[in-house]
């Protein structure tokens, strides 16, 4: 069973950094991409970020860029989101997705971040 | 970016009745080079991550139940379901995954009239 559990989630101050970290299991995972997807309370869904296997591509959204860093350690089957220079339209929950041919086939039961003063 | 549009953003059907939401993309997410449409729905019930209904426009994930079908090419998109269950009340998303920037929908409501 494909199972993805993120954690790291909580309370910031604006401007300040969180770090969530997704931990995967039940799948090869070096051999998928995964991405962050996030969901302000009451809202939709937005994609956040999305890397290779090996890492060597990874892209972002415009939202994003510059702030948030993705990165994955394949020989602990995990996944990470850096995000520095919070703000108040940061505050969502953020899951982390398996990326199949066939789109986000698996995903996490998410973190929730509040970037509140 | 491809912007994704759905309509309408929120819909209530009758238990039983035919319930259809629309999806259009601001440009083709049709690969000829493969010959499928880069376009997946998603259902997500409160509480709860999303889960994939549909891909390729039209190919319905395994043990999803055969009420759900998709459908269109290029930039427009259908979901359908055919026999509103009282079970599907959900919001439902599409998402295109033809570039390697992915985005979704606004998100259309379904509810029981």
């Amino acid at each position: 069973e494909v199972l993805l559990v993120e954690s790291g989630g909580g309370l910031v101050k604006p401007g300040g950094s969180l770090r969530l970290l997704c931990v995967a299991s039940g799948f090869s995972f070096s051999n998928y991409s995964l991405s962050w997807v996030r969901q302000a309370p009451g809202k939709g869904l937005e994609w956040v970020s999305s890397i290779n296997g090996r890492s060597d591509y990874i892209y972002y959204a415009d939202s994003v860029k510059g702030r948030f860093t993705i990165s994955r350690d394949n020989a602990k089957n995990s996944l990470d989101l850096q995000m520095n220079s919070l703000r108040a339209e940061d505050t969502a929950v953020y899951y982390c997705a398996r990326i199949t041919v066939a789109g986000l086939r698996s995903w996490g039961q998410g973190t929730l971040v509040t970037v509140s003063s | 970016d491809i912007v994704m549009t759905q309509s309408p953003d929120s819909l209530a059907v009758s238990v039983g009745e035919r319930a259809t939401i629309n999806c259009k993309s601001s440009q083709s997410v049709f690969y000829s080079s493969n010959n499928r449409n880069y376009l997946s729905w998603y259902q997500q019930k409160p509480g709860q991550p999303p889960k994939l209904l549909i891909f390729w426009a039209s190919t319905r994930e395994s043990g999803v139940p055969d009420r759900f079908s998709g459908s269109g090419s290029g930039t427009d998109f259908t979901l359908t379901i055919s026999s509103l269950q009282a079970e599907d009340v959900a919001v439902y998303y599409c998402q295109q995954f033809y570039s390697t920037l992915y985005t979704f929908g606004q998100g259309t409501k379904l509810e029981i009239k």
